[in-house]
């Protein structure tokens, strides 16, 4: 059963456009959310993370939103450039315990210079 | 300020050995998480670790297990090693279980031949 859900397996955008990750959840505990990014043989590094009392946090070009009835999440990449090119997580926790996070099987995000 | 440290970065062990993995969080952190990344299973949680406790171990086999030391170092290890075992294993340490980040190490690759 998979709690948390990233559909799409693989994202190509070109340089400079918008690029928007997806992911979807299951379990209504779930109230904090992040997002990796992930080189291979590298561990993930955190980008951005939305509480569920949220519906938008912004970093610089990333921007989370949240949808809480839906149980979906977005990460809005704008500009999108070159060095994005890695594979894009989501993870949830549950009760604001982020020692315990389930992460979505990830998507591979592709910018074309 | 020093990351996430995972050693050794990369390890062989044949079927049947045991294996233990080693990692120590960023200075001050005290809560440490350990995740086993394989490409069929995507990222999986395994144990969590706070004040030398374990607070929530995943759905993993008895095989695996860990601990944590006072001075917040952890290890994990995995006994009668099968070649399904061969994955990136990952460490994450944040400040306390509800912490809004959680900051990854770089992995620790285990092969089993």
């Amino acid at each position: 059963d998979q709690q948390v859900k990233q559909n799409s397996p693989s994202l190509s955008v070109q340089e400079g456009r918008i690029s928007i990750l997806n992911c979807d959840y299951t379990n209504s505990m779930f109230d904090y959310f992040l997002w990796y990014k992930k080189y291979p043989a590298e561990g993930p590094t955190f980008l951005i993370s939305i509480s569920s009392i949220k519906d938008k946090n912004e970093d610089g070009r990333f921007t989370v939103f949240l949808n809480k009835s839906a149980k979906h999440l977005s990460l809005h990449i704008v500009p999108s450039q070159p060095g994005d090119s890695a594979v894009y997580f989501c993870a949830a926790s549950a009760l604001g315990n982020t020692g315990k996070l389930i992460f979505g099987q990830g998507t591979t995000l592709q910018v074309k210079p | 300020k020093a990351g996430v440290t995972q050693t050794p970065r990369y390890l062989i062990k044949t079927r049947g050995q045991q294996v233990t993995l080693s990692c120590s969080p960023i200075s001050g952190h005290r809560s440490v998480s350990w995740y086993q990344q394989t490409p069929g299973q995507g990222l999986q949680f395994l144990f969590e670790y706070f004040s030398e406790t374990q607070r929530n171990k995943g759905n993993f086999p008895g095989r695996f297990s860990g601990r944590q030391f006072s001075n917040s170092r952890s290890e994990m290890n995995v006994s009668t090693l099968e070649l399904g075992d061969s994955a990136l294993y990952l460490c994450a340490s944040s400040l306390a279980p509800g912490d809004t980040e959680a900051f990854f190490g770089q992995g620790t690759r285990l092969t089993v031949v």
